[in-house]
């Protein structure tokens, strides 16, 4: 149980268009799930927390006009990166957790993002 | 939210027990301790979490001192597959979400 799909798992877009990625909770409902980025060999960086129905909390210098975060149902998180650029290349990771009363999160199997 | 330090990277053997001290001297009372472990472009896997003393699950145990201040993981008779990095993580719910902050990770590397 508790599994955390990711779509695409890889995209590569020229600079300028805009990327969605899709996070689903498959087998339980999240209202919270957050969203990371990873550049190689370096920690995750947690971008924004999103909740279901509301807006999401951006960390302090993630642009919220530029990765925009909708999270229209328990089960679905989306990030839409705006205007890519590349720099804006990384690995991108979503993470949900359960409602059950436990701590723990799941994460899902991650998005590479590839600006060119 | 509190800040954990590990050791950048560990070095073991197939078949031996591998231990990673976790310092988190910040800890709140009502964090919790999570372990999650990652490979190389794919998210992170959560391992075993807990608040005080021992906790035992099927792949690893963490030991909690009564200070809490620190927290280790065993990793018993580790092999090839479990080369990965570690991530100590302590964290505090907040209305309903539990906003997690990675440190650098431990970088584990099993040899035959």
């Amino acid at each position: 149980g508790a599994v955390v799909s990711q779509h695409p798992s890889r995209v590569i877009c020229k600079s300028g268009t805009s990327v969605k990625i899709e996070c689903r909770s498959l087998d339980f409902q999240a209202t919270t799930m957050f969203w990371y980025r990873q550049f190689p060999k370096q920690s995750l960086m947690l971008m924004a927390t999103s909740n279901e129905g509301s807006k999401a909390t951006y960390e302090q210098g993630v642009e919220k006009d530029k990765f925009l975060i909708n999270h229209a149902s328990l089960t679905l998180s989306t990030l839409t990166v705006t205007s890519a650029h590349p720099e804006d290349s990384s690995f991108y990771i979503c993470s949900a957790e359960p409602g059950s009363g436990g701590y723990e999160q799941y994460f899902g199997p991650g998005t590479r993002l590839t600006v060119t | 939210l509190a800040k954990t330090t590990q050791p950048i990277s560990m070095d073991s053997y197939e078949g031996q027990e591998v231990n990673i001290t976790c310092s988190h001297n910040n800890i709140a009372t009502n964090d919790y301790i999570t372990w999650y472990q990652q490979f190389p472009s794919q998210g992170p896997r959560f391992i075993i979490q807990g608040y005080k003393t021992k906790v035992t699950n099927e792949v690893a145990s963490l030991f909690i001192p009564a200070d809490r201040k620190s927290s280790t993981l065993s990793l018993p008779r580790v092999s090839l597959s479990d080369t990965a990095v570690y991530y100590c993580l302590v964290g505090v719910r907040r209305g309903g979400g539990n906003k997690l902050t990675f440190g650098t990770g431990t970088q584990l590397k099993v040899e035959l």
